[in-house]
């Protein structure tokens, strides 16, 4: 079966500093998405992409998160000044159309803020 | 706003069936249904659209109730590999996200 690939697996940055996560999704795919789960917790949904642009974003993606896809295979997700709090597993998905496929999860990125 | 599960966590005996239910406030397109391992990332295992279908194969099946915003996800003659957290994950408008609801734990003991 065809697979997201994310890098790195894991993560330790400084809080303040900027970091960058990696997703190549599958490659006909349309639909992207970030979520992250803090551990034990439930899964939360960040943000979506297609078509080039944000088609939604939650109320955690604020002005510190940013999302591109620069070269059409690859899917980053940037924080721009890490926080404490943003130390949690980051999973990128993608799906192949709208009508209700089903999410293409890559294995996560470990973030640790320190 | 996320979907609620019930119950939060669930221990069986090997071959014993359990229920997980999720239930949304919101009018539903679609339910999702995934299992997580620890470390892991989500397992997809079905998906329910709006017409009240049940799917499923012989030991894991889910039904919809559209008019409940309601969905129940069945394991029949549990093994040690169902162990893990399900999630169920809901689609309302827009087709854009999948949001996730709060988890149930289920662990499978011999």
């Amino acid at each position: 079966e065809p697979e997201v690939t994310q890098t790195p697996s894991h993560q330790v940055t400084q809080m303040g500093q900027e970091v960058i996560l990696r997703c190549v999704p599958i490659s006909n795919h349309l639909y992207f998405y970030w979520y992250r789960q803090i551990l034990g917790q439930k899964v939360e949904f960040l943000v979506s992409f297609y078509n080039n642009e944000i088609s939604e974003k939650s109320e955690i993606f604020d002005d510190q998160f940013s999302v591109e896809r620069p070269d059409g295979s690859n899917f980053t997700l940037k924080i721009r000044s890490t926080k404490l709090e943003d130390s949690a597993m980051y999973f990128c998905a993608s799906r192949a159309n709208r009508e209700s496929e089903k999410l293409f999860f890559g294995s996560g990125t470990q973030l640790s803020v320190l | 706003q996320q979907p609620v599960q019930s119950p939060q966590a669930v221990i069986l005996r090997e071959g014993e069936d359990a229920v997980i239910n999720c239930s949304s406030s919101k009018a539903l397109y679609s339910v999702h249904w995934y299992r997580q391992k620890h470390g892991e990332a989500p397992v997809f295992l079905m998906i329910l659209l709006k017409g009240g279908e049940q799917k499923g194969h012989e030991k894991i099946s889910a039904s919809f109730n559209e008019k409940k915003q309601q969905s129940s996800l069945y394991l029949t003659a549990s093994q040690l590999s169902y162990s893990g957290t399900y999630f169920c994950g809901t689609e309302s408008g827009g087709y854009q996200k999948v949001t996730f609801g709060t988890g149930t734990k289920l662990q499978v003991i011999p």
